[in-house]
């Protein structure tokens, strides 16, 4: 299968602060999305994103599916931006793939 | 419009019980799928449909059996449960042809 990798796995922010979250996978794909676990369990999807990049509010992805990542730019980070972030890759057999996440706390 | 409903949210069975977790979507969705979630593990697929009649293995399909005999409904199997498979679960689906997937609240499941 396709190895995902997520870094970092923690990361504590001030409420206003900017952050990277990284995603690399080990072979070609055809889809890639982001998904966000809220505290309450749920999965969120923020991206669908196979290359390029999209924005949406203060969230934005960049995929460069030749060198085999993704970026995730959270700005202005608030308290409800807490959760776990992971990236989610398709193989050509239709199997998805995710990462081990991404743990984000917002201090206010 | 519902999207992707799990029943049941909570669930605590005992060595060797079966039981069967729901999923329904209302999108018309082709493709569905059945994840378990571990501490640090991320999600990991059981098994997958690309439409009714078809289903497939995923990743960890070892204890688990499904069927797709409706678009609608993907329901999850568990012969004879074992505490390793106490875990939360999560149902997805989406249209084929790199789509976004739509998650359903997940159900928790412990087995003593």
């Amino acid at each position: 299968g396709i190895q995902v990798e997520q870094s970092p796995p923690d990361l504590i922010l001030q409420e206003g602060a900017n952050s990277t979250l990284r995603c690399n996978f080990s072979d070609s794909v055809n889809n890639l999305q982001w998904f966000h676990q809220n505290p309450w369990g749920q999965l969120i999807n923020l991206f669908y994103i196979p290359s390029g990049t999209k924005q949406n509010g203060r969230l934005s992805a960049t995929t460069v599916a030749t060198e085999r990542y993704s970026l995730l730019y959270i700005s202005s980070s608030q308290t409800t931006d807490s959760g776990v972030y992971f990236c989610a890759v398709l193989n050509t057999g239709n199997q998805f793939y995710f990462g081990t996440g991404t743990s984000l706390t917002v201090i206010p | 419009n519902a999207g992707v409903t799990q029943t049941p949210k909570f669930q605590v069975l005992k060595t060797g019980q079966s039981m069967t977790l729901q999923c329904a979507q209302d999108m018309n969705h082709e493709y569905m799928s059945w994840y378990r979630q571990d501490p640090g593990m991320g999600l990991r697929l059981i098994h997958y449909s690309v439409g009714a009649g078809i289903t497939d293995q995923g990743e960890v399909p070892n204890g688990y059996n499904v069927s797709r005999s409706t678009t609608e409904d993907f329901p999850l199997r568990l012969l004879s449960a074992a505490p390793s498979q106490t875990s939360v679960y999560f149902c997805a689906s989406s249209y084929l042809g790199n789509q976004p997937q739509h998650f359903g609240d997940g159900t928790r499941l412990s087995i003593l």
